[in-house]
């Protein structure tokens, strides 16, 4: 168990649909990130948020946003759902300045 | 920017036998690497790391892995494979820490490597 919390684990959806996404990171972690996982792209980073800042950005779709809250937990937000949107998303979160991220066991989304 | 580069998609190998995966990496500054495994339905569990120090690196589950900055690698390898290694296993490059001391770090992940064990 890695300390990192992802719901839900399963989501269904059809095209054109807004779905949330939501990460609780590990305790004391300041930093929170999110990647897609594809069979055709990998793992690919779409955005980071230390202590609730934005403070990097990857292949993140316009179509998509995210945000971190006092609490530390962060949600990320997926809108206009398309058929290549699905995929599983990873939340990770770190706190020690070697980057090292510790995954969450993912969100994985089905549109239809 | 970082990039890393995993050569094979897949790598068979039988029960007992050495396992090495190859990761290339592509850094303007000094990489921290990373080797992490996901195995099937699960989130990626760290194997081990290079920051700085001695070059090769000892994991979990007997893996270890030698950074030679000569030759940019950082492979992954194991003595004697076992059926529970089969998995799918990434390297990772970090971005450069963030000068005012708070690492932003995210990692770039190379494409992946399923490894398979033949008993």
């Amino acid at each position: 168990d890695s300390g990192v919390t992802q719901t839900p684990k399963h989501l269904i959806t059809a095209t054109g649909q807004r779905v949330t996404l939501r990460c609780s990171p590990r305790s004391g972690d300041l930093s929170v990130y999110w990647y897609q996982q594809s069979l055709d792209q990998g793992l690919q980073f779409l955005i980071q948020y230390y202590n609730g800042e934005e403070r990097a950005k990857g292949n993140i779709l316009e179509r998509f946003s995210a945000q971190q809250f006092p609490d530390l937990h962060s949600e990320l937000n997926l809108s206009s759902l398309e058929l290549g949107d699905s995929a599983l998303y990873f939340c990770a979160s770190s706190a020690s300045l070697v980057g090292e991220l510790f995954f969450g066991e993912g969100s994985r989304l089905t549109v239809l | 920017a970082q990039s890393v580069t995993q050569l094979g998609s897949h790598v068979s190998v039988s029960e007992g036998a050495l396992v090495l995966l190859r990761c290339n990496y592509s850094s303007s500054v000094p990489p921290y690497l990373f080797w992490y495994v996901q195995y099937p339905n699960q989130g990626l569990q760290l194997l081990l790391k290079y920051t700085t120090g001695a070059t090769l690196v000892k994991g979990i589950n007997g893996f270890e892995a030698e950074f030679k900055k000569s030759e940019t690698s950082f492979h992954l390898t194991k003595p004697s494979a076992h059926m529970s290694d089969a998995a799918e296993y990434f390297c990772a490059v970090s971005d450069p820490v963030n000068a005012g001391g708070t690492s932003y770090g995210k990692l770039t992940f190379g494409q992946g490597t399923i490894l398979t064990v033949h008993p």
